[in-house]
């Protein structure tokens, strides 16, 4: 049974542009979050999607958006990129908010 | 503001030595309680989690966790370390009706032979 699955691993981007993260979420998951983990932190909450929809969402600028599939896949997007975007982005799926399982993450580094 | 507190950034222990990393919490309504471990440049895995009931909760690895209300508090122990279990672990909540995890800012645990 594959967990949750993120892409790509690592990345490296340019200040100023755009990047797009993607992520599978667990089999019979129906609920996806995103989290930023800067380097010596704990996870920051970006936000959550369910039914294609996001339902809540943490203290982090417009520049960052998704988006969830039919098929429970989601996408971060951010936009404007700045140094302090550096950072490893997690994914989490879950069935209830009480079960979540996290992926392996991908590894932003802004130059 | 929701916030938990890993009280202690780095704890270095010798190989079968027992070990607590604390983790309190600021809420004043119901909460779910997780502890995580982060190995190098690895995802979170769930140690264990503590949703209603019993308050010693038992998780992996030989690891378990004592929800105490009155102290807001859910710290996390293991009788026996191994090498195997220098990691960084999180302590998270999910406070009232809120549906993110709130983490508090890591404990290194280094074992040592």
């Amino acid at each position: 049974d594959a967990g949750v699955t993120q892409s790509p691993t690592h990345l490296i981007k340019t200040r100023g542009q755009q990047v797009t993260l993607r992520c599978s979420p667990k089999s019979g998951h129906d609920t996806v979050s995103w989290y930023q983990q800067a380097l010596g932190q704990g996870p920051q909450f970006i936000f959550q999607y369910y039914e294609e929809e996001e339902r809540q969402r943490g203290n982090f600028p417009d520049r960052f958006s998704g988006h969830q599939f039919p098929n429970y896949s989601s996408e971060l997007n951010v936009n404007a990129l700045l140094l302090g975007d550096s950072a490893l982005y997690l994914c989490a799926s879950s069935l209830r908010r009480h079960g979540y399982t996290f992926g392996s993450g991908t590894r932003l580094t802004v130059v | 503001a929701q916030s938990v507190t890993q009280l202690d950034s780095q704890v270095p222990v010798f190989e079968e030595a027992p070990v607590e990393l604390r983790c309190n919490y600021s809420s004043s309504v119901s909460v779910y309680l997780f502890w995580y471990v982060q190995y190098p440049n690895q995802g979170l895995q769930l140690l264990l989690k503590y949703l209603s009931g019993s308050t010693l909760v038992k998780g992996i690895n030989g690891f378990e966790a004592e929800f105490n209300k009155s102290q807001t508090s859910f710290h996390l122990r293991k009788p026996s370390v191994h090498i195997s279990d220098t990691a960084e672990y999180f302590c998270a909540v999910i406070m009232g009706g809120s549906e993110k995890l709130v983490f508090g800012k890591g404990t290194k645990l280094t074992v040592n032979p």
